[in-house]
């Protein structure tokens, strides 16, 4: 298995709170992205990095902000999370820009009331 | 418009049966295709890809076949396991980053 670690997990928090998600990856690849995941959607790209501190919005990003101050480490932050935000969050990896598989992280189940 | 998606959102099958999932897509631009499962509680997990200069591939137990005439996409799973069941999605790539996915078929595998 690709070495991703996503933390935390699960969360739970409130309606106007910020939050940031971690990816961690130990693979040492150059791109990095964060997706959700929605009943009846497949995977929707929120932003994506090309490296360290290159970033890219995805077709979602309205409402996250990203950073990647270190090749491993690729973080989602929602300023003022909102309710239409709770979902599971993924991150994936991978060595090239196509043509290569992305690898996914298990995932961030994060639910905001 | 534009999408990638299945044609059954559930396939129920006996074990050591074959599989067949299959996948629509729309734009035939698009290059590289991706298959993944995905078992609940856990991240979509890479099976097998193949690139638009390919009719078939073949992975352990797994097949896709891509026919760009009709712009269709299928994987084989051979000798349906248990443990294959899960929820399948297919995957395009339309270019710079842009990797599409489709909702996702459910194979369910019983004993």
């Amino acid at each position: 298995d690709a070495g991703i670690t996503q933390s935390p997990r699960h969360k739970v928090t409130e309606t106007g709170t910020p939050v940031t998600l971690r990816c961690h990856q130990t693979e040492n690849h150059r791109y990095m992205y964060w997706y959700r995941q929605d009943p009846g959607h497949g995977l929707r790209l929120i932003h994506y990095s090309y490296g360290v501190k290159d970033t890219d919005k995805g077709e979602v990003s309205d409402g996250y902000s990203v950073s990647r101050s270190k090749t491993e480490d690729f973080l989602l932050t929602l300023e003022s999370a909102t309710s239409s935000q709770t979902s599971v969050y993924f991150c994936a990896i991978s060595e090239d820009i196509s043509n290569q598989p992305q690898h996914f992280g298990d995932g961030t189940r994060l639910s905001i009331l | 418009g534009e999408s990638v998606g299945l044609h059954l959102p559930t396939l129920s099958v006996q074990e050591g049966d074959n599989s067949i999932i299959n996948c629509a897509y729309s734009n035939s631009a698009s290059d590289y295709f991706i298959w993944y499962k995905q078992e609940s509680g856990k991240g979509p997990q890479f099976i097998i890809d193949i690139r638009s200069n390919m009719d078939k591939r073949q992975g352990q137990r797994v097949t896709v076949l891509l026919n760009k005439t009709v712009k269709h996409l299928s994987l084989q799973i051979a000798a349906t396991q248990p443990g294959d069941s899960a929820v399948y999605f297919c995957a395009e790539n339309r270019g710079f980053q842009k990797l599409v996915f489709g909702t996702g078929t459910r194979l369910l595998v019983s004993p």
